[in-house]
C-alpha cells in the first residue's frame, strides 16, 4: 500500500527559483527518504532524514520533518534545468519492512 | 559500490506468454532485494520481498510470482501476462553506504 503523497503532482518553474515538494504520510515511521527518477530510469536516493531529526540539508537540497504533522517537505534551491525529474518520498517503518513510496511530484525546470 | 542489473531493458510481450525477469546485485553485503512496478505517471508499488535465499514475502496478490535461487539473484515471473501486468518493474536493495535504496535501471514492459 502506498503512505506517502506528495504534493504537488506536478511543478512547472523558472531555472534560479525554489521548488518545494511536500509529502504526507500515514503511521509511524524511523526515518524518510526522498529519491529522484529521472524519466524511464531507475531511482535515486537523495537524502535520509531520521524520525528525531527536524530538518537536513545536502548541497541545494533542504528536507524538513514534522512527525506530529506526519509530513515532511522537500526544497530544492537556485533550481536547473538538470533538476527536471519526478521526485519521491518514501517511508522506512524500521526493520526489514520495506520502503513505501508516494506518487511523486513531477518537477519541470526550464531555462 | 553496490550495483544492481536488470535486463532486459524493454520487452513487448503479448496476452497470455510467460515472463521472466531477471535482476542479480553485486558489492551488497545485506541480502535483502524488493521487486517495485511502477504503472505509467504513477508511484512505486511494492511486489515482492526477499531476505534470502527462497525466501520470498508477496505484498500484492496477483498474476505475478517471484524466486531467489541465489543470494544475488531475484527473478520476477508470470506463467500468463495479462494487459495488467503492463509496467516498470523496478529491482532494489538497500545500500551499504548511504542507508536508502539502490535500484537497478529497470525493465519496461508491455504487454499487448
Amino acid at each position: 500500500s502506498q503512505q506517502g503523497e506528495e504534493d504537488p503532482q506536478a511543478l512547472s518553474i523558472q531555472e534560479g527559483e525554489n521548488a518545494t515538494m511536500n509529502c504526507s504520510y500515514k503511521t509511524s515511521i524511523n526515518n524518510l527518504q526522498w529519491y529522484r527518477q529521472n524519466s524511464g530510469r531507475g531511482l535515486v536516493h537523495l537524502i535520509l532524514i531520521r524520525s528525531n531529526e527536524r530538518e537536513k540539508h545536502s548541497g541545494r537540497l533542504r528536507v524538513t520533518l514534522d512527525t506530529s504533522k506526519k509530513s515532511s517537505s522537500l526544497l530544492i534551491t537556485a533550481s536547473r534545468a538538470a533538476d527536471t525529474a519526478s521526485y519521491f518520498c518514501a517511508t522506512d517503518g524500521g526493520g526489514n519492512t520495506p520502503l513505501v513510496f508516494g506518487k511523486g511530484t513531477r518537477l519541470s525546470v526550464i531555462a | 559500490s553496490q550495483t544492481i542489473h536488470q535486463w532486459p531493458a524493454t520487452l513487448v510481450q503479448p496476452v497470455g506468454s510467460p515472463l521472466s525477469l531477471e535482476c542479480t546485485v553485486e558489492g551488497t553485503s545485506n541480502p535483502n532485494l524488493y521487486w517495485y512496478r511502477q504503472a505509467a505517471g504513477r508511484g512505486l508499488q511494492l511486489l515482492f520481498y526477499s531476505v534470502g535465499i527462497g525466501q520470498i514475502s508477496s505484498e500484492v496478490p496477483q498474476n505475478l510470482s517471484a524466486s531467489r535461487p541465489q543470494d544475488r539473484q531475484f527473478i520476477l515471473s508470470s506463467k500468463k501476462l495479462l494487459l495488467s501486468d503492463s509496467g516498470f518493474y523496478l529491482c532494489a536493495s538497500p545500500s551499504d553506504s548511504s542507508y536508502g535504496y539502490t535500484f537497478g535501471s529497470g525493465t519496461r514492459l508491455t504487454v499487448v
